[in-house]
């Protein structure tokens, strides 16, 4: 069994550029969340998908959105990046009170 | 709101007892939980326990609850070099949502 996947793994971008981020769940996982990890500290929570919805959001702009497709994987888009979105971005899928991680995508804007 | 604390560094000998605190300020929390991250990886689910719990033990790992004091404990028995690693506390926020709000983590350095 598969457990939660994303892609890519390493992305590099720069200043106002746009990005998404890939996320496949853990096989018989609906919800997915996405965090964002910068060095040095914990993740810190955007927001939360279940059946194609975003259903609780952390305190994060708009520039951050986000989609679940039928299959619920998701992706994370990021729009006008700045400097400080250089992070780790983490993906957990969970079906009942578990949130199980990706190994996370590392996105340095330059 | 929640808010978890964390010491930032630990050192323990190879085969010691490990033990990483942590603080929380949610007392509606239902599940409290503890992650491991080694370096450029993810995060590791290694337990957690039920807010109306005092101990959970599983294996090696050791959690303790004191719900008063809203105080949670990791003991790891006969801590291992790869046991080196960031520990995260976590907590869950109450009702449906899947929430969950981490502390800064713990560096734990295992001196061989």
């Amino acid at each position: 069994d598969a457990g939660v996947t994303q892609s890519p793994t390493h992305l590099i971008k720069t200043r106002g550029q746009q990005v998404t981020l890939r996320c496949s769940p853990k096989s018989g996982h609906d919800t997915v969340s996405w965090y964002q990890q910068a060095l040095g500290q914990g993740p810190q929570f955007i927001f939360q998908y279940y059946e194609e919805e975003e259903r609780q959001r952390g305190n994060f702009p708009d520039r951050f959105s986000g989609h679940q497709f039928p299959n619920y994987s998701s992706e994370l888009n990021v729009n006008a990046l700045l400097l400080g979105d250089s992070a780790l971005y983490l993906c957990a899928s969970s079906l009942a009170k578990l949130q199980f991680f990706g190994p996370g995508t590392r996105l340095t804007v330059l | 709101g929640e808010d978890v604390e964390q010491s930032l560094f630990l050192s323990v000998r190879e085969g010691d007892s490990s033990v990483i605190n942590c603080t929380y300020t949610d007392s509606s929390s239902t599940y409290l939980y503890w992650y491991k991250q080694e370096p450029g990886a993810g995060l590791q689910l290694l337990t957690y326990i039920f807010s109306n719990m005092d101990m959970k033990q599983d294996q090696r790992l050791t959690v303790l609850l004191n719900k008063k004091d809203k105080h949670l404990s990791l003991r790891i028995a006969d801590t291992q070099t790869g046991d080196s690693a960031i520990y995260f506390c976590a907590e869950k926020s109450p009702g449906g949502y899947q929430k969950v709000t981490f502390g800064i983590g713990t560096k734990l350095q295992v001196i061989p």
